[in-house]
């Protein structure tokens, strides 16, 4: 089964680019990768998500390797309210459906 | 549009009982999961229904049931509890499965200690 590898904590200033990295080296073509991050004490929301291209929306952008073993989410200038736990899934839409998250990054924002 | 909502938000069973949480949407959405959350960890699907009457098997759903009676509300059920199930339970609901074309709502969770 596919499965997905993010550090455990990532530190960045207040109006700062952050780019956090997701490794899903097991990848199969069917899996999209998408991004959820999670405030304290709420559900997961969403982000983002690709397939193969680079893709950018009012949140942020998301980087894929060509080969689709490892992706980036960046955020362009993070905000003391971009502090969360950012999640990076794989979701297959074959037959089989999977949906595989990740541990987690939990993003620190210093002021 | 109060979105995915759950209930309860808090419990505390003791071992060998049983209990049932219950998600409703209102959005109309097809497809709707429960995923259990433990700390330090990411989520990890329970079980899934793609439509009213249907039920699948997730990663993690021994110890649970699931039924989907009407599209709005997706209930889990646990026969017997242990304290390996003390846990944080989200449901998500989505008109399509999220692949390319949709997204995941979710509740704001139940937070289950079993002692």
């Amino acid at each position: 089964d596919a499965k997905t590898t993010q550090p455990n904590s990532m530190e960045s200033n207040e109006e700062e680019p952050v780019h956090l990295p997701c490794n899903h080296s097991t990848i199969s073509g069917t899996d999209y990768i998408h991004w959820y991050r999670q405030l304290p004490s709420q559900g997961p929301e969403y982000v983002i998500h690709g397939l193969t291209s680079n893709v950018n929306n009012r949140m942020a952008s998301l980087a894929i390797a060509e080969d689709r073993k490892s992706s980036t989410l960046i955020l362009h200038r993070a905000t003391l309210r971009d502090a969360a736990v950012y999640y990076c899934i794989l979701i297959r839409v074959d037959s089989n459906y999977q949906l595989i998250w990740g541990a987690g990054t939990k993003l620190i924002i210093k002021p | 549009n109060a979105g995915v909502t759950q209930t309860p938000k808090f419990r505390v069973l003791k071992t060998g009982q049983s209990m049932t949480l219950l998600c409703a949407q209102d959005m109309n959405h097809e497809y709707m999961y429960w995923y259990r959350q433990d700390p330090g960890m990411g989520l990890r699907l329970i079980h899934y229904s793609v439509g009213e009457g249907t039920t699948a098997k997730g990663e993690v759903p021994d110890g649970y049931n699931v039924s989907r009676l009407k599209k709005q509300n997706f209930l889990l059920g646990l026969e017997s509890a242990a304290p390996s199930q003390t846990s944080v339970y989200f449901c998500a609901s989505s008109y399509f499965w999220p692949g390319d074309t949709d997204e995941q709502y979710f509740g704001p969770g139940t937070r289950l200690t079993v002692t």
